[in-house]
């Protein structure tokens, strides 16, 4: 079963743009984790946040996670049309190893 | 160096036959994990290999989906009898140990039962 949400399910931007996406879990987590997939293949690793953990940044990828709230976020700045892909957020170390995913958004960068 | 590899690519089967996947992961790697991937479910958790400790396969959806890792190493992941809801991308991931949280995907499996 799904671990939440992600929102929005789809967005298009221009290149340039900044791009936010959310996810919503609903257990307590020890990490959480953005991953990004191209095309319906393998998924890449982006950036892990810690449960003790607000914010992370690496590049042009920042990391919010609100335990609080149960929630994080994924910003992509100054995107470009190669960060076309869905991402994914999925949440781990509780569950024994497993990675419980959110269902992705789809983010298409025009040019 | 060499990623996770899948094999195979892709996988045409009729409904009622048994089928089986291959995933060779990052060598060194004592986890590994078998995930699916529909239009339905999203991406789900489906068993976990940690060295040589009892599998963790409670997302194995039937008792018709089995796996097993030899040597440490290569898992084979079997469909018996397949449905056509078995129709999924089939993605295999591994990670150094049980406390490295990063997993490293494979390209996927694509299965589809006519």
């Amino acid at each position: 079963s799904q671990q939440g949400e992600e929102d929005p399910q789809a967005l298009s931007i221009q290149e340039g743009e900044n791009a936010t996406m959310n996810c919503s879990y609903k257990t307590s987590i020890n990490n959480l984790q953005w991953y990004r997939q191209n095309s319906g293949r393998g998924l890449v690793h982006l950036i892990l946040i810690r449960s003790n953990e607000r914010e992370k940044h690496s590049g042009r990828l920042r990391v919010t996670l609100d335990t609080s709230k149960k929630s994080s976020s994924l910003l992509i700045t100054a995107s470009r049309a190669a960060d076309t892909a869905s991402y994914f957020c999925a949440t781990g170390g509780n569950q024994g190893g497993k990675l419980i995913f959110g269902q992705g958004t789809e983010l298409s960068v025009k040019p | 160096g060499a990623g996770v590899s899948q094999s195979p690519s892709n996988k045409v089967t009729e409904k009622g036959k048994d089928v089986e996947l291959r995933c060779d992961p990052i060598s060194g790697h004592t986890a590994l994990y078998w995930y699916r991937q529909s239009l339905g479910q999203g991406l789900e958790f489906l068993i976990y290999f940690q060295g040589n400790s009892a599998p963790d396969k409670s997302g194995l959806p039937s008792d018709r989906f089995s796996a097993e890792r030899t040597g440490g190493s290569v898992s084979t992941l079997t469909i018996q009898r397949t449905q056509q809801e078995d129709s999924a991308v089939y993605l295999c991931a591994s990670s150094p140990g049980p406390r490295e949280e990063t997993q490293y995907f494979g390209p996927g499996t694509r299965l589809l039962v006519l």
